[in-house]
């Protein structure tokens, strides 16, 4: 079936450190695939996106890019500040699975002073 | 402009109780999905409208799960005779097109459903 498998966390890392969370998926066809960031009391948001192979998905100085060779999506930021702190969810939508995503389990990341 | 709100923000509830989840989607989405997320883990998928009608239903876990879009915007999950096992979080989200197109769903913040 398709899922997703995310490094498990929670990942703890000083201010200005470099940032990888590993993804991982198992999918038919194609997928599109995600990173959502949820802040503490806040909902999901799309963090960025790849739709195909090779694509690169950035935002607010992330990076993913869809790796078909390997199934993978990683997510990397050169410098990380606090207010990066929040949990990184790795999501896919598969072909012929309309337009449900699905989830892994999240990564928690703290960032410290 | 205003994203997707649901209502209660929290619910207490009795084992064998019916509870009602509420969700208003951004204004002018047609798509409308459903999702629980479970303590420790991510979000699945319930359930997707597009429209009135529920498009697929396919992540329902049983019977006592039933939800409604009756006019295309606002929607409601139903839980019945609900168990311990239901404890969790509800998510909604709503996009703009659904129906296979690639689009982004914006999340509302969640109603946390605890079965005592």
């Amino acid at each position: 079936g398709n899922s997703v498998t995310q490094m498990e966390g929670p990942v703890t890392l000083s201010e200005e450190a470099f940032l990888t969370i590993n993804c991982t998926y198992t999918a038919t066809g194609y997928p599109s695939l995600f990173w959502y960031v949820q802040y503490p009391g806040e909902g999901l948001q799309l963090l960025l996106k790849a739709t195909k192979a090779d694509d690169k998905g950035s935002n607010k100085g992330f990076e993913a890019t869809y790796r078909k060779e390997t199934t993978s999506f990683h997510l990397e930021k050169g410098s990380v500040q606090v207010s990066d702190s929040a949990v990184y969810f790795c999501a896919l939508r598969y072909t012929g699975g309309g337009n449900k995503l699905t989830f892994g389990t999240g990564t928690q990341l703290k960032v410290e002073l | 402009g205003a994203g997707v709100s649901q209502t209660p923000s929290n619910k207490v509830t009795e084992k064998g109780k019916y509870v009602e989840l509420r969700c208003d989607p951004i204004s002018g989405h047609t798509a409308l999905y459903w999702y629980r997320q479970s303590l420790g883990q991510g979000p699945e998928f319930l359930i997707y409208f597009q429209g009135t009608g529920a498009a697929d239903d396919s992540g329902l876990p049983n019977d006592r799960f039933f939800a409604v879009r009756p006019e295309g915007s606002v929607s409601t999950l139903k839980i019945q005779r609900t168990e311990r096992g239901d404890s969790a979080v509800y998510l909604c989200a709503s996009s703009l097109v659904g129906g296979g197109a690639p689009d982004t769903q914006y999340f509302g913040p969640g109603t946390r459903l605890t079965v005592l």
